[in-house]
C-alpha cells in the first residue's frame, strides 16, 4: 500500500515566520513529489515539484527532498496570512498515478 | 500555461436527476485526466482515471454506471452524475497531466465544480 503521510495540523506560526511542513512516504520507488496550496473551497493549486534530494528554492517557497529518509518537506518563508491554507503533499511513481496526503492546514497568525 | 477549466462552476439540481461536468485543459493536450471528489474538511478522493479514446479506470467503490467519465479528446473530460442523490453532493474536480512544460507529469487542477443535490 503506497501511503503518503503528513501532519493534519493546524499549524499554527505568526506573519513573518518560518512555516515548515513535512512529507513522509513509504514507496522507495517514488520518482517526482509535488506541494500543492488548497484555500478552503478552492481546488488545488501547484506550488512546486522536486525530483532530485536536496533544495529547491522559489520565491518564499523551499522544497526540501530526502529520499533515503523518505521525506519531503516545505519551507515557507516570511509566512503571510494569505499563506494560510492546506498544503497537499503528492507522490508519484512513474507511470502510475499521484498518491497525495491528507494536508496540513496552516494558520499564519497576523 | 498549463490551465484547466471547469464548467459549470457550482449547479444545484434535483434528487434523480443527471448532471454533466466538463474539464478542458485548454493549452496543453492531457493525455490523462483525473476527477477527485471532495467533501467538507475531508482530503481528495481520487474517483476515475481516464486515457484519452479508452475507458476510464475507476477507484474501488465508485460506482462507474452512477458516475460515467468521457474523455472523447486530448482537451476535453467530462462527467456525468445520473440520477443524482443529495449524498452526491459534493466538490468535484478534475486535473489534467500531459506534455504542458516541464516536467510533463505534474497534475494541473481545475477549479472545481460545486455539486448541490436537493
Amino acid at each position: 500500500q503506497k501511503e503518503v503521510e503528513q501532519n493534519s495540523g493546524p499549524l499554527s506560526v505568526p506573519e513573518g515566520a518560518i512555516a515548515s511542513l513535512n512529507c513522509t512516504y513509504s514507496d522507495r520507488g517514488s520518482q517526482s513529489f509535488f506541494w500543492y496550496r488548497q484555500y478552503s473551497g478552492k481546488s488545488p493549486e501547484l506550488i512546486m515539484s522536486i525530483y532530485s534530494n536536496g533544495d529547491k528554492e522559489d520565491g518564499r517557497f523551499t522544497a526540501q527532498l530526502n529520499k533515503a529518509s523518505q521525506y519531503v518537506s516545505l519551507l515557507i518563508r516570511d509566512s503571510q496570512p494569505s499563506d494560510s491554507a492546506t498544503y497537499l503533499c503528492a507522490v508519484r511513481i512513474y507511470g502510475q498515478n499521484f498518491v497525495f496526503g491528507p494536508g496540513t492546514r496552516l494558520s499564519v497568525l497576523p | 500555461g498549463a490551465v484547466v477549466s471547469q464548467h459549470p462552476s457550482w449547479v444545484i439540481c434535483k434528487s434523480g436527476t443527471s448532471v454533466k461536468i466538463e474539464c478542458r485543459s485548454l493549452d496543453f493536450q492531457a493525455t490523462t485526466m483525473f476527477w477527485y471528489r471532495q467533501f467538507p474538511k475531508q482530503s481528495l478522493m481520487l474517483m476515475a482515471t481516464s486515457n484519452e479514446g479508452s475507458k476510464a479506470t475507476y477507484e474501488q467503490g465508485v460506482e462507474k454506471d452512477k458516475f460515467l467519465i468521457n474523455h472523447a479528446s486530448l482537451t476535453l473530460s467530462t462527467l456525468t452524475v445520473t440520477s443524482a442523490h443529495p449524498e452526491d453532493s459534493s466538490f468535484y474536480i478534475c486535473s489534467a497531466r500531459g506534455q504542458a512544460g516541464v516536467p510533463p507529469d505534474t497534475q494541473y487542477f481545475g477549479p472545481g465544480t460545486r455539486l448541490t443535490v436537493l
